[in-house]
């Protein structure tokens, strides 16, 4: 079954960036999305379609999607965006679905 | 508002079965895929299972045959039939929102999610 690897953690500075990378397989042949998840509740989808805002998603927020390897990037990190972090794919092959194993961000 | 609102969740035991709904409302449910996404306490999330808005259905390796997905448009419920329980399926489970389709596919809308535990 295809997988999705994130770091378990990225620590960063306000006002700094962020960056989260999710590894796959020919990821950049797929589509990446990432999810924000804040502790007791639900994920909150940031990025779509490799690059692309939700309506209400800060600008700060930014993806890209290229080789093995789809990269989130939270520019002038601030406290609310501490949070666990998940990309997901589809997989075609399979018809399922793939979220990435997480990354909590900690903005200190 | 668009709102996605779970139920059916509990204790059973290992073998047994529940069956989850999702009442959704502020959206055309009939338009939209739609999924469920399950997350162990202190784990990560795992997609479970999804139905085009055409009722074709997609599951998880680790569900197939187990559990099936339906939606019923003119109630603007979706539901999950879990049989065969096992602890590892224990978790909390999510409605999810489709957005996109074929490769772009993902989830744009969750609900709060209902409690499964799997347990003697």
């Amino acid at each position: 079954s295809y997988e999705l690897t994130q770091p378990p953690s990225v620590s960063v500075s306000p006002g700094q960036t962020a960056s989260i990378t999710c590894s796959g397989d020919k990821l950049g042949d797929k589509f990446a999305a990432w999810y924000q998840q804040k502790p007791g509740q639900s994920p909150v989808l940031v990025i779509y379609q490799d690059t692309r805002r939700p309506s209400g998603i800060p600008e700060r927020f930014s993806g890209s999607n290229s080789g093995n390897t789809a990269t989130l990037t939270i520019s002038g990190s601030q406290a609310p965006d501490e949070a666990d972090y998940y990309c997901q794919a589809w997989d075609s092959s399979t018809a399922e679905g793939v979220f990435g194993t997480g990354t909590r961000v900690t903005v200190l | 508002e668009v709102q996605l609102v779970e139920s059916g969740g509990g204790l059973v035991q290992p073998g047994g079965s529940l069956r989850l709904s999702c009442a959704v409302s502020g959206f055309t449910f009939s338009s939209y895929d739609m999924h469920w996404v399950r997350q162990a306490t202190g784990k990560g999330l795992e997609w479970v299972s999804g139905i085009d808005t055409s009722g074709e259905t997609h599951f998880a390796g680790s569900v197939k045959g187990r559990f099936t997905i339906s939606r019923e448009n003119a109630k603007n419920s979706l539901e999950l039939q879990m049989n065969s329980l096992r602890v590892g399926d224990t978790a909390v489970y999510y409605c999810a929102r489709g957005k996109g389709s074929g490769r772009t596919r993902c989830m744009d809308v969750w609900g709060k999610g209902t409690t499964v535990t799997v347990s003697s």
